[in-house]
């Protein structure tokens, strides 16, 4: 039973476009969303993290949007560059980031030049 | 500042034997966790050490699986005996108690034939 589904597996962009990668939960307990970005070689890195007690937030290019009624988050990297092609993965915790994450499969984001 | 580290980076061992691998986790950081990513799946949650205490360890496969953290430091993670199943990507991560960000290690790639 998978506890989060991302989507899409993989996914090309342009240089200066949009990449949209979505989750969805089951568990309604979750709350905190991180999303980490791991390039090759490399461990995870957090990205950006949200808590459901807001619906967006904003770190420079990167935007996670929440809808807790939905149990969906999404990440959007604005003006996305090829520097910014990785793996992303999204997440959920309970009781805040200090216990376990349930991850997603993982999406391979490649931007083109 | 030196990141999670972990060791080795890559093995490779035969079905039946024991492979250990190990987490240096960042100074002071009192949270150590292990997170597990087979091929083509989501990184899972195996364990939490708080300190060399065990929090949670209702992810570790069975009992070929053991975890160490002897004086709160760094951590082990012994495999015996390896079965074919277990290949995949084990990572480290570490953090602060309270509030504090997962930091991943790079990991360690175990492939058992």
């Amino acid at each position: 039973q998978q506890q989060v589904k991302q989507s899409p597996q993989s996914l090309i962009v342009q240089k200066g476009g949009i990449s949209i990668i979505n989750c969805a939960y089951e568990n309604t307990a979750f709350d905190y969303f991180p999303w980490y970005q791991q390039f090759p070689g490399k461990g995870p890195a957090l990205l950006i993290a949200i808590r459901p007690d807001v619906s967006e937030k904003k770190e420079g290019r990167f935007t996670i949007s929440f809808n807790k009624s939905a149990k969906q988050f999404s990440l959007h990297i604005m003006d996305s560059q090829p520097g910014d092609s990785a793996t992303y993965f999204c997440a959920a915790g309970r009781g805040g980031s200090n216990y376990k994450l349930t991850f997603g499969k993982g999406t391979l984001l490649t931007v083109n030049p | 500042e030196a990141g999670v580290t972990q060791f080795p980076s890559h093995s490779v061992i035969e079905k039946g034997q024991t492979v250990t691998l190990r987490c240096d986790p960042i100074s002071g950081h009192d949270n150590l966790y292990w997170y597990r990513r087979v091929m083509g799946k989501e990184i899972k949650f195996l364990l939490h050490f708080v300190k060399e205490s065990k929090q949670d360890e209702s992810g570790m496969p069975n009992n070929r699986f053991l975890a160490e953290r002897t004086g709160g430091t760094y951590s082990t993670l012994k495999v015996q005996p390896a079965e074919l199943e277990d290949s995949g990507v084990y990572f480290c991560a570490s953090s602060q108690l309270g509030d504090g960000e997962q930091f991943f290690g790079p990991g360690t790639r175990l492939t058992v034939l």
